[in-house]
């Protein structure tokens, strides 16, 4: 059965002190895995799309990389706004056209 | 201008009501989701419509009947709700439904409805 586990639950940061997130997948077949960023209130938004083990992506202050078994989302020099759950999903190559979410990490940042 | 717009925001009803949530998007997508997101943040695909024609229906009770009047909208409607059908309900879009996929999905802001 495909699963998607993230941990930290919660993590509070201090402005500038850089941390990682992270998301082991077990799934028959990776078609790709997507992050996404929720403010509170609001729908979650796209980040990050990673296909194969060794790929990395970068925005901003966030930097999302994948292996074979799991990816990390690093969060250099961390600001307030940045203060949101973060979720992970992945798409398995024969599943159907859907996505299958964790239950993110709240990540908190400190002034 | 709102990508996607769900409405209402917000429902609280009692239970054994029957309650409609509508979407629309705006960016000429071919395909629409149903999500739901539980207390714990967990986010379950429910349906999707591609050009308004039905390609993934978990397995939800069949109280729920979404509906595509148009490959803009999809609506759902839920019969005879329950306290566990509380949660937030998203719907989402996708220019691509299937082959390649960027995983890129336009949520709305979300419903959230609470069964008293």
């Amino acid at each position: 059965e495909d699963q998607v586990t993230q941990s930290p639950e919660a993590l509070r940061l201090q402005e500038g002190e850089s941390s990682s997130l992270n998301c082991s997948y077990t799934v028959s077949g990776l078609r790709g895995l997507f992050w996404y960023r929720q403010d509170p209130g609001k729908g979650p938004e796209f980040l990050f799309t990673l296909y194969s083990a060794g790929e990395e992506k970068e925005k901003e202050r966030l930097k999302a990389t994948l292996t074979k078994k799991e990816s990390f989302l690093h969060i250099t020099a961390p600001k307030p706004e940045d203060s949101a759950t973060y979720l992970c999903a992945v798409q398995a190559r024969a599943g159907a056209n859907n996505l299958f979410f964790g239950t993110g990490t709240r990540l908190t940042v400190i002034p | 201008d709102t990508a996607v717009s769900q409405t209402p925001k917000y429902l609280v009803t009692q239970m054994g009501n029957d309650k409609s949530i509508k979407c629309e998007q705006n960016l000429g997508h071919d395909t629409m989701y149903w999500y739901k997101q539980d207390s714990k943040k967990f986010l379950k695909i429910m349906f999707s419509y591609n050009n308004k024609e039905l390609i993934i229906n978990e397995t939800v009770p069949n109280r729920f009947s979404p509906k595509s009047p148009d490959k803009a909208h999809l609506n759902l409607h839920i019969n005879s709700l329950e306290l566990g059908d509380s949660a937030v309900y998203f719907c989402a879009s996708s220019q691509v439904a299937g082959g390649p996929i960027t995983g890129e999905l336009f949520f709305g802001e979300g419903s959230r409805l609470t069964v008293l």
